[in-house]
């Protein structure tokens, strides 16, 4: 089985100052890996996916996260966030099936003006 | 592409009655589809699994008789909740996983409900 592990439960930065979301997996298997984001009282939105191939995956809105193997890994990071990033934001892990999907407990983005 | 939708997004209805919520993957066939649940300021929750034509699996914990599950076509899978109850108000989340994609599940927008 998979698991993942958000150590960050909030985290409050000023905006235009960089952030990094921490998500730490654990499996025996190959693995896909997600970041999802959700603004209050809405469903999840695929920020960006690491299914194979470059370990840098980048979403349209300026986040980017790494897949690092050998240290189980898929932060997510933003150069300079903006008020809008204000949401929580959930990383989940797969095994390739697709049938075992696990999400991290989720960490609370809030960019301070 | 991939695109899940969720009927209704948000239900009010009173303690005791039932309710229907239905999950539909809109340009793709799903082999398989997943229903969540969440808390309010917690994380996603998977209550079962269904395949199309088969029972569903229920996780640990979970009332098979109250939420009731049917994937009865490729495209479309309802829960049922049944007797409900205000602990049973939560936000419900389904997520269909494509027979030719890559192993990745498609998430609907959720469906709010309240039991009051």
């Amino acid at each position: 089985a998979q698991s993942v592990t958000q150590l960050d439960s909030q985290v409050p930065v000023f905006e235009e100052a960089p952030v990094e979301l921490r998500c730490n997996y654990s499996s025996s298997v190959s693995v896909y890996l997600f970041w999802y984001v959700q603004y209050p009282n809405q469903g999840l939105q695929l920020l960006l996916k690491y299914l194979s191939g470059s370990t840098l995956v980048e979403s349209i809105n300026g986040f980017e996260a790494e897949f690092n193997k050998s240290q189980t890994s898929f932060h997510l990071r933003k150069p300079s966030v903006h008020i809008s990033d204000t949401a929580e934001y959930f990383c989940a892990v797969s095994d390739v099936s697709g049938n075992q999907f696990y999400f991290g407990t989720g960490t609370s983005l809030t960019v301070i003006p | 592409g991939a695109v899940v939708s969720q009927h209704p997004s948000r239900v009010i209805c009173k303690s005791g009655t039932s309710v229907k919520i239905e999950c539909r993957s809109l340009d793709f066939q799903a082999t398989t589809m997943f229903w969540y649940r969440q808390f309010p300021k917690q994380s996603l929750m998977l209550m079962a699994t269904s395949n199309e034509g088969s029972k569903a699996t229920y996780e640990q914990g979970v009332e098979k008789d109250k939420f009731l599950i049917n994937h009865a076509s490729l495209t479309l899978s309802t829960l049922t909740v049944t007797s409900a109850h205000p602990e049973d108000s939560s936000f419900y989340i389904c997520s269909a996983l494509s027979i030719a994609g890559a192993g990745e599940q498609y998430f609907g927008p959720g469906t709010r409900l309240t039991v009051t």
